[in-house]
């Protein structure tokens, strides 16, 4: 029973164009989100947040978006460059899940030069 | 280095045999947090500290596995009899707060029960 889906395992984007990858949740008291990035053989890196408080959040080429009547978050990369190209998780807390941050199962991206 | 740091970062096991995963996590941060990542698969949360309690360990997956930490700083987690399922990438976390800042994760060790 998955509470945070990534439902593309992976994507292929050229670069300088925009990459969305999208995450989708079933839990209603999640109240915070966030990205991570993994390189192979690194740990993930934390990317952006959003509480559920917001719609939006940026920071330079990264912006996460958040329906919560979809249950529903994406983030965007643009434009997206060769450099991206990694596993992206998607995870949330909240909802008394006091130490468990929830994460999907991740999407590889691939951001062809 | 100021990261998390994992040790060992590969480890081969024979099935039977215990082991002892390290994480020193970053100086100063109360939270400390086991995740693993089988083949395929997400971030499947095993336990959660702050300080030296652990008021979540719900993720652990049976009694074969138990983690500590102590000073507030190094933990270990601990797999007795492993078995091949065990077979994973251990990834390490701390975070300063709780799960409201984000979490700064080690590289991970990768435990192969042959």
């Amino acid at each position: 029973d998955q509470q945070v889906k990534q439902n593309s395992p992976s994507l292929s984007v050229q670069e300088g164009r925009i990459s969305i990858l999208n995450c989708d949740y079933t839990n209603s008291m999640f109240d915070y989100f966030l990205w991570y990035k993994k390189y192979p053989a690194e740990g993930p890196t934390f990317l952006i947040s959003i509480s559920s408080i917001k719609d939006k959040n940026e920071d330079g080429r990264f912006t996460v978006f958040l329906n919560k009547s979809a249950k529903h978050l994406s983030l965007h990369i643009v434009p997206s460059q060769p450099g991206d190209s990694a596993v992206y998780f998607c995870a949330a807390s909240g909802g008394g899940s006091q130490g468990n941050l929830i994460f999907g199962k991740g999407t590889k991206l691939s951001v062809k030069p | 280095g100021a990261g998390v740091s994992q040790s060992p970062s590969n480890k081969v096991t024979e099935k039977g045999k215990d082991v002892e995963l390290r994480c020193d996590p970053i100086s100063g941060h109360t939270a400390l947090y086991w995740y693993r990542q089988s083949l395929g698969q997400g971030l499947e949360f095993l336990i959660y500290f702050q300080g030296n309690s652990a008021p979540d360990k719900s993720g652990l997956p049976s009694d074969r596995f138990s983690a500590e930490r102590t000073g507030g700083s190094v933990s270990t987690l601990t797999i007795q009899r492993t078995q091949q399922e065990d077979s994973a990438v251990y990834l390490c976390a701390s975070s300063y707060r709780d799960m409201s800042a984000p979490l700064h994760f080690g590289n991970g060790t990768r435990l192969t029960v042959t």
